[in-house]
């Protein structure tokens, strides 16, 4: 079935510093690809999705290029914020409309 | 925009009591939504979709006499855990897509199950 493979974290960065989370997909068919982030108590938020290959999503500064070739939908932002400390979760979107995420990664980013 | 609501936020009950939580779309209405449960620093499961006016589609290993799910109207799906043990405890988070299917899933806040 449909899956997905997200790099496991906790992942600690120093405010400014350049960040990358790898995920992978396993999909019959081309399913719409998503990352979502949850800040401490509260519910997802989507961040950012691509529907079709070579899409590229992107939102507050946030990055990520569906790649075909390679299954993958890396999460990347140039230049990370305090305000970024939460998990980021990638999903996709099965053929009946539900999610299938990822383990989650916690991202803590330091002053 | 859309948004979706769940309630109650945290619930604690004791172990055989069973528990309802509400799923809601505000603004919008849902034929499908989905139920997924997270556990401690894990991801969300998909437990089920919940189908209005059509009985709700399990995943493999939900026990569908636990966890009944209700989608009563287009804008109201429950979530009934039967007869609660403390391994059932859990956060509970539904989603609906904001028309059929599409890929624009809005998720509720949450539920906080503690079954002591």
């Amino acid at each position: 079935g449909d899956s997905v493979t997200q790099m496991e974290g906790p992942v600690t960065l120093s405010e400014e510093a350049f960040l990358t989370i790898n995920c992978t997909y396993t999909a019959t068919g081309y399913p719409s690809l998503f990352w979502y982030v949850q800040y401490p108590g509260e519910g997802l938020q989507l961040l950012l999705k691509a529907t079709k290959a070579d899409d590229k999503g992107s939102n507050k500064g946030f990055e990520a290029t569906y790649r075909k070739e390679t299954t993958s939908f890396h999460l990347e932002k140039g230049s990370v914020q305090v305000s970024d400390s939460a998990v980021y979760f990638c999903a996709l979107r099965g053929s009946m409309g539900d999610m299938r995420f990822g383990a989650g990664t916690r991202l803590t980013v330091k002053p | 925009g859309a948004v979706v609501s769940q309630h109650p936020s945290r619930v604690i009950c004791k172990s055989g009591t069973s528990v309802k939580i509400e799923c809601r779309s505000l603004d919008f209405q849902a034929t499908t939504m989905f139920w997924y449960r997270q556990f401690p620093k894990q991801s969300l499961m998909l437990m089920a979709t919940s189908n209005e006016g059509s009985k709700a589609t399990y995943e493999q290993g939900v026990e569908k006499d636990k966890f009944l799910i209700n989608h009563a109207s287009l804008t109201l799906s429950t979530l009934t855990v039967t007869s609660a043990h403390p391994e059932d405890s859990s956060f509970y988070i539904c989603s609906a897509p904001l028309e059929g299917f599409s890929y624009e899933q809005y998720f509720g806040p949450g539920t906080r199950l503690t079954v002591t």
